[in-house]
């Protein structure tokens, strides 16, 4: 069975600062994917960014990247230059074998100003 | 268009009502999917849908029946619902059922049993 699990209920950054939530994961798959979405208080989930196992490089989008250390099965998510609308829920999560999404339990991102 | 539109936006039932939950996507999207998602918890999976078929069922209790009329649409009846049951009710689509397929999540629908 896949378990992923976030450690820190809770976290708070500066505005512009930047800000690194962690995400331990366990898998008995060979390849599989690791994404980050993001859950604001209006409820919609988005994805922030995704990560193929196979591949070495660490994903990045725009402020957002990833470090990825497959053998310690970890997938941290830094946010660089912290903005105000970063507030929100952050779900760690998995793709099972049939594409279901297994959550962490999730991070709670505030940005002060 | 890559929205998923999910109606009613908040519902109030009582324990013997019958309602349906409503999800709709536009993208050619082949599989959907329901989740529950109490307070301040991460969404559960409920049911998976592909091609129209039910691939996923996640022993979820028979007074939550799916319904996938049409690639484009994916339906939740509720019937005799418990308090418990409350909570907010997300749907989303993906291309494909498989692990690399972004999922496509809807606001949501909260739904409150009184």
């Amino acid at each position: 069975a896949q378990t992923v699990t976030q450690s820190q209920p809770e976290m708070s950054v500066q505005e512009a600062e930047t800000v690194t939530l962690s995400c331990t994961y366990d898998t008995s798959e060979s390849d599989y994917y690791l994404f980050w979405y993001k859950q604001p208080p209006s409820r919609q989930m988005i994805l922030v960014i995704r990560q193929e196992a196979y591949k070495q490089q660490n994903a990045t989008e725009n402020r957002f990247s990833v470090n990825f250390q497959k053998a310690a099965k970890s997938f941290s998510l830094k946010i660089s230059d912290s903005q105000l609308g970063d507030a929100a829920m952050y779900f760690c999560a998995s793709a099972g074998s049939q594409g279901n999404l297994i959550f962490g339990k999730g991070t709670k991102l505030s940005v002060k100003p | 268009d890559t929205e998923v539109t999910q109606t009613p936006k908040h519902l109030v039932m009582g324990m013997t009502n019958k309602k349906s939950l409503k999800c709709e996507q536009h993208m050619g999207h082949r599989a959907m999917y329901w989740y529950k998602q109490k307070a301040k918890k991460p969404p559960e999976l409920m049911f998976v849908y592909s091609y129209e078929k039910l691939s996923i069922n996640e022993s979820v209790p028979s007074r939550f029946s799916p319904e996938c009329p049409n690639s484009s649409l994916l339906n939740l009846h509720l019937h005799a619902l418990q308090p418990e049951d409350s909570a907010l009710y997300l749907c989303a689509s993906s291309q494909w059922l498989a692990p690399s397929y972004e999922q496509y999540f809807g606001p949501g629908t909260r739904l409150t049993v009184t």
